[in-house]
């Protein structure tokens, strides 16, 4: 299946600081998801991306599909956004789900 | 609006005793189901998927196994639970390959 591959692994934060979370992606595709995952392990969908650019308050999100990476940005950092950031990726042919990065665990300090 | 219900929320049960999780979908017809495991600070793993009633796809050998009874149903069990299947177990939903997946609010298993 495809490799989804999230850097950084961890990242701690300042209260209000900004931050560009990667997930880089091994073949076409037709979807790609960005979770956010709360401390009692709820999955909050935070953008349906498969190209393009989104933008949802303090977050957004771009794909560049022809280079097989997107970016999640978060701005003015709140410690409400720690948890682990989760990409998703699925591939335009093969396997009818989703391949899961490993996440970037973010702890957002006051 | 659609609506995904996991049950139950955490579960501890001894090695050897069989399970049963349960996921239910309200508010669409027909969806494609996942069962998704997460080990502790890792990402998830695709168990089963279901594409309609009585159609299961197993994505990895496992002490484990899944059903689709009803459109709006998907059940993972087990005969019996080994120690290695701890793990936070979550379902997920869409509704067709070019949407967006949805997860339900995940049970967390604990095997002693």
């Amino acid at each position: 299946g495809i490799q989804v591959e999230q850097s950084p692994p961890d990242l701690i934060l300042q209260e209000g600081a900004n931050s560009t979370l990667r997930c880089n992606f091994s073949d076409s595709v037709n979807n790609l998801q960005w979770f956010h995952q709360n401390p009692w392990g709820q999955l909050i969908n935070l953008f349906y991306i498969p190209s393009g650019t989104k933008q949802n308050g303090r977050l957004s999100a771009t794909t560049v599909a022809t280079e097989r990476y997107s970016l999640l940005y978060i701005s003015s950092s709140q410690t409400t956004d720690s948890g682990v950031y989760f990409c998703a990726a699925k591939t335009l042919t093969g396997a009818n789900n989703l391949f899961f990065g490993t996440g970037t665990r973010l702890t957002v300090i006051p | 609006s659609q609506t995904i219900h996991q049950w139950p929320a955490t579960l501890v049960q001894p090695v050897g005793s069989p399970l049963s999780l349960e996921c239910t979908v309200e508010g669409t017809s027909n969806p494609n189901l996942y069962w998704y495991r997460q080990a502790a600070g890792r990402g998830l793993q695709l168990l089963f998927y279901s594409v309609g009633i009585g159609q299961i796809s197993s994505e990895v050998p496992q002490n484990l196994s899944a059903s689709r009874p009803q459109d709006r149903q998907f059940i993972l069990s087990s005969k019996k639970l080994l120690l290695s299947d701890s793990g936070f177990y979550l379902c997920a939903w869409r509704s067709d390959s070019n949407q967006p997946q949805h997860f339900g609010d995940g049970t967390r298993l604990s095997i002693l």
